[in-house]
């Protein structure tokens, strides 16, 4: 499996914009980019994917670089509920394949 | 969206019983699941892939005769932890494929197993 490098942790101010690094410089031509999260104490949550183009939704949005080999899920506005475990994962483009979790960003948001 | 069921939420269980953890796939057929555990500060490990109507297959390193993993019918999948010890104790989680259309893949809430 292609692997993923993140942050150990990053910090942000509530209501400032936020944006979370991945690094993938081995990801191949059929890898989607993931991203969940993980509130204390609950299972991961589907935040947005994408392949090459940027991609944008209701929770954030996602930058691809030109050459696919970095990300950055960018949150514009970050409130406490915010505050989470992010994980950058690749995955191939195929049903039912399984996601294998790296150690993700923990996102402090500070009042 | 999809949503997937997971029960227990809590349990805690004396050493050398089993526990049954259950998921449930609410609006959707989940020929796919996924087991996953979590210690404390760590990050989430694949134990194994349960298949609709066949066996699993275990990630290395996990005991298959430990984790007993059932996936009886389309939208129910099992994991019981069997002769469990305090080492066991740790947060599962299961996941089920939803499909592309909605977005991949959808967790359970999770368990918290304690062993005493």
């Amino acid at each position: 499996d292609a692997k993923t490098t993140q942050p150990n942790s990053m910090e942000s101010n509530e209501e400032e914009p936020v944006h979370l690094p991945c690094n993938h410089s081995t990801i191949s031509g059929t890898d989607y980019i993931h991203w969940y999260r993980q509130l204390p104490s609950q299972g991961p949550e589907y935040v947005i994917h994408g392949l090459t183009s940027n991609v944008n939704n209701r929770m954030a949005s996602l930058a691809i670089a030109e050459d696919r080999k970095s990300s950055t899920l960018i949150l514009h506005r970050a409130t406490l509920r915010d505050a989470a475990v992010y994980y950058c994962i690749l995955r191939a483009n195929f049903g039912n394949e399984k996601l294998t979790f790296g150690t993700g960003t923990r996102l402090t948001i500070i009042p | 969206g999809a949503v997937v069921s997971q029960h227990p939420s809590r349990v805690i269980c004396k050493s050398g019983t089993s526990v049954k953890i259950e998921c449930r796939s609410l609006d959707f057929q989940a020929t796919t699941m996924f087991w996953y555990r979590q210690f404390p500060k760590q990050s989430l490990m694949l134990m194994a892939t349960s298949n609709e109507g066949s066996k699993a297959t275990y990630e290395q390193g996990v005991e298959k005769d430990k984790f007993l993993i059932n996936h009886a019918s389309l939208t129910l999948s099992t994991l019981t932890v069997t002769s469990a010890h305090p080492e066991d104790s740790s947060f599962y989680i299961c996941s089920a494929w939803a499909g592309a259309g909605r977005h991949g893949y959808t967790f359970g809430s999770g368990t918290r197993l304690t062993v005493v």
